[in-house]
């Protein structure tokens, strides 16, 4: 019953390197949603997508890529990962907002644990 | 942009009820409040979702005064496996679809 599905739990890269975190959901949902979340800071977005090919920024997209070529798949790309974005990244998806039916509810995926050395 | 403001952590016993208070003073008009539990190495699951007054269903309650500036949470008669952190989420209603403002979240233990 695995709804939104984050390609690797856990990783660990080095300082530099360009990771790839993938995200795909079955639910043929328009929005897609990049979160980290770090102790004592809760949920923090960083790049959304409401449609594919667009994308708008969260509140922190420094350091960060995305892309969305196909409806069901959105990855977050970090092109040079530094040791600051060691966290547990998010991935949700929800319904595209169509009126009166109410506001939408965000399907997460599992996280991607992400260690920078 | 609504932000929301809930307890760090909360303390509870086997069979109590647990209200969690979430505020959102500047809330808009057309914002939804939205309730999600995270469990340890899973990302966070809704709960209960609601506009005004009261929403019930089999998990919790809602409960939304009228000037809807706080919301809260009622888990009742909580168990072990509660133990989780609670996330107040404001929602914008018909706005950018990225205005999704998450609390901090309220880290609840259940002890025996």
């Amino acid at each position: 019953d695995v709804k939104v599905t984050q390609s690797s739990r856990y990783l660990v890269k080095r300082t530099g390197e360009k990771v790839f975190l993938e995200c795909v959901q079955d639910m043929d949902h328009e929005n897609m949603f990049w979160y980290r979340q770090d102790p004592g800071l809760g949920l923090r977005l960083i790049y959304f997508s409401y449609d594919v090919k667009m994308k708008e920024k969260g509140d922190i997209p420094e350091g960060y890529s995305v892309s969305r070529e196909k409806k069901e798949r959105f990855s977050l790309i970090l092109e040079s990962a530094s040791t600051n974005q060691t966290s547990m990244y998010l991935c949700a998806s929800s319904e595209l907002f169509r009126g009166s039916s109410g506001a939408n509810v965000l399907t997460f995926g599992a996280g991607s644990r992400l260690t920078v050395l | 942009l609504a932000k929301t403001t809930q307890p760090i952590s909360m303390d509870s016993y086997e069979g109590q009820e647990v209200n969690i208070t979430c505020s959102h003073n500047n809330i808009a008009t057309n914002d939804y409040i939205t309730w999600y539990q995270q469990f340890p190495s899973q990302g966070p699951r809704f709960i209960i979702q609601g506009y005004k007054t009261k929403v019930t269903n089999e998990v919790a309650s809602l409960f939304i005064p009228a000037d809807r500036k706080s919301s809260t949470l009622s888990l009742p008669r909580v168990s072990l496996s509660d133990t989780a952190v609670y996330y107040c989420l404001v929602v914008i209603y018909g706005g950018s679809q990225g205005n999704l403002i998450f609390g901090k979240g309220t880290k609840l233990s259940v002890k025996p």
